[in-house]
């Protein structure tokens, strides 16, 4: 079965830092491009960052360019994001997703709040 | 900056068909940019129903279809059912980078 459980979230004032973690199992990893995608209270979703499945191709929306970074281990099933010079527009539940032709499988999400 | 548009929202009656389109602001959608649709209820993660324009996951039920209408992505659920009430949000992809559409609330009434 295929699981996505994101961790990392929290309360952090505004230019402050967090890592967002996402422990995948159930599928082979490394075969995957991975995703993060957040959800503002109330608002839709929007695309944040992508990975390829050997990190070699790496994509950002411009909202976060810049300011996050997408990183994995293949070794340990993980994704990550860190999220630095954060704002109170960050403010959303962060999902990861895995990639194939589209995000099929979902985390749960893990909220991330940026306020002072 | 690129903008996919969908219909704020939409009202259909059990049993009955709807439509929900996905327009993007650089012109015409195609199967290049791998339409994909998800469904999402209040309170859960989104769920993927279509991938790559038409094509269902094993999860998906039959009554929901893709395609490409004109020069937009389109969504059609035929016999909706109640459970169907939902928020519905298509994504496209531009070379690497991806947008979702703003969103669709369909209500089953």
């Amino acid at each position: 079965e295929v699981q996505l459980v994101e961790s990392g979230g929290g309360l952090v004032k505004p230019g402050g830092s967090l890592r967002l973690l996402c422990a995948a199992s159930g599928f082979t990893f490394n075969t995957y491009n991975m995703n993060w995608v957040r959800q503002a209270p109330g608002k839709g979703l929007e695309w944040v960052s992508s990975i390829s499945s050997s990190s070699h191709y790496i994509y950002y929306a411009d909202s976060v360019q810049g300011r996050f970074t997408i990183s994995r281990d293949n070794a340990k099933n993980s994704l990550f994001l860190q999220m630095n010079s954060l704002r109170v527009e960050d403010t959303a539940v962060y999902y990861c997703a895995r990639d194939d032709v589209g995000p099929d499988y979902w985390g749960q999400g893990t909220r991330v709040t940026v306020s002072s | 900056q690129t903008v996919v548009t969908q219909e704020p929202s939409l009202t259909v009656s059990p049993g009955g068909t709807v439509t929900l389109t996905c327009a993007s602001s650089t012109g015409a959608v195609t199967s290049g940019f791998y339409p994909n649709w998800f469904q999402q209820k209040p309170g859960q993660a989104p769920r993927a129903l279509i991938y790559s324009t038409s094509n269902n996951h094993p999860w998906t039920p039959a009554r929901f279809s893709g395609s490409l209408l004109g020069d937009k992505a389109a969504l059609t659920l035929s016999g909706v059912q109640p459970e169907d009430e939902a928020e519905y949000y298509c994504l496209l992809y531009y070379g690497g980078v991806q947008v979702f559409g703003g969103g669709t609330k369909l209500t089953v009434l």
